[in-house]
């Protein structure tokens, strides 16, 4: 079961601008985490935000978690064209397993 | 080198075979993960093995085998039962008490 939904399904932007992608989920969580994906490879972690947190930065990554509507965004600014990849968000419930449960993604474009 | 590695980078199927997907990580990390991503969606979990010996279904084990006789190791077998095999596989590690996974690059499976 996937429990989360990204919105945009795909972003095309100009390199300097920001982007903004969007995760949803259903269940309680214990954390939520951002990974990326460049075509064809392996995940990369980039960031993790607690139930309890609200905001968290990491360069130019800003990680925002809203647990009363269940959602989270990810706002990658200055954007440039290396960060052209997908970008996936994923909930850990609060068992011991640590399971990822990935949302669908969010294809981003970053035209030079 | 540290990191987790996953061979081959691609593999056919013929129908009715079993094939084998390896991983191995020298990261010295406990839990080890399986998950199939299919074209344009996110990644779903196989199966997942928290220390050596053990290992429990994830979300979608039906068709999928592993075995865990060691902490660096943990392949993974496509049975014939698995009627649509051909998907990008992704290995990935956790160290004990860590949150986040370390993914490997990746096996494209196909069916000839």
């Amino acid at each position: 079961s996937q429990q989360g939904e990204e919105d945009p399904q795909a972003l095309s932007i100009q390199e300097g601008e920001n982007a903004t992608m969007n995760c949803s989920y259903k269940t309680s969580i214990n954390n939520l985490q951002w990974y990326r994906q460049n075509s064809g490879r392996g995940l990369v972690h980039l960031i993790l935000i607690r139930s309890n947190e609200r905001e968290k930065h990491s360069g130019r990554l800003r990680v925002t978690l809203d647990t009363s509507k269940k959602s989270s965004s990810l706002l990658i600014t200055a954007s440039r064209a290396a960060d052209t990849a997908s970008y996936f968000c994923a909930t850990v419930l609060g068992d011991s397993s640590y399971k990822l449960i990935f949302g669908s993604g969010t294809r981003l474009l970053v035209r030079p | 080198d540290g990191g987790i590695t996953q061979s081959p980078k691609y593999l056919f199927r013929k129908e009715g075979q079993n094939v084998t997907l390896s991983c191995e990580q020298n990261l010295n990390h406990d839990a080890m993960y399986w998950y199939r991503q299919d074209p344009g969606q996110g990644l779903r979990l196989i199966y997942y093995s928290q220390i050596v010996n053990d290992f429990q279904k994830g979300d979608i084990a039906e068709g999928y085998s592993v075995s865990r006789e060691k902490k660096e190791s943990f392949p993974l077998t496509v049975t014939s039962a698995q009627k649509n095999p051909t998907a990008f596989y992704l290995c990935a590690s956790r160290p004990g008490g860590g949150e986040t996974q370390y993914f490997g690059p990746g096996t494209r499976l196909l069916v000839l």
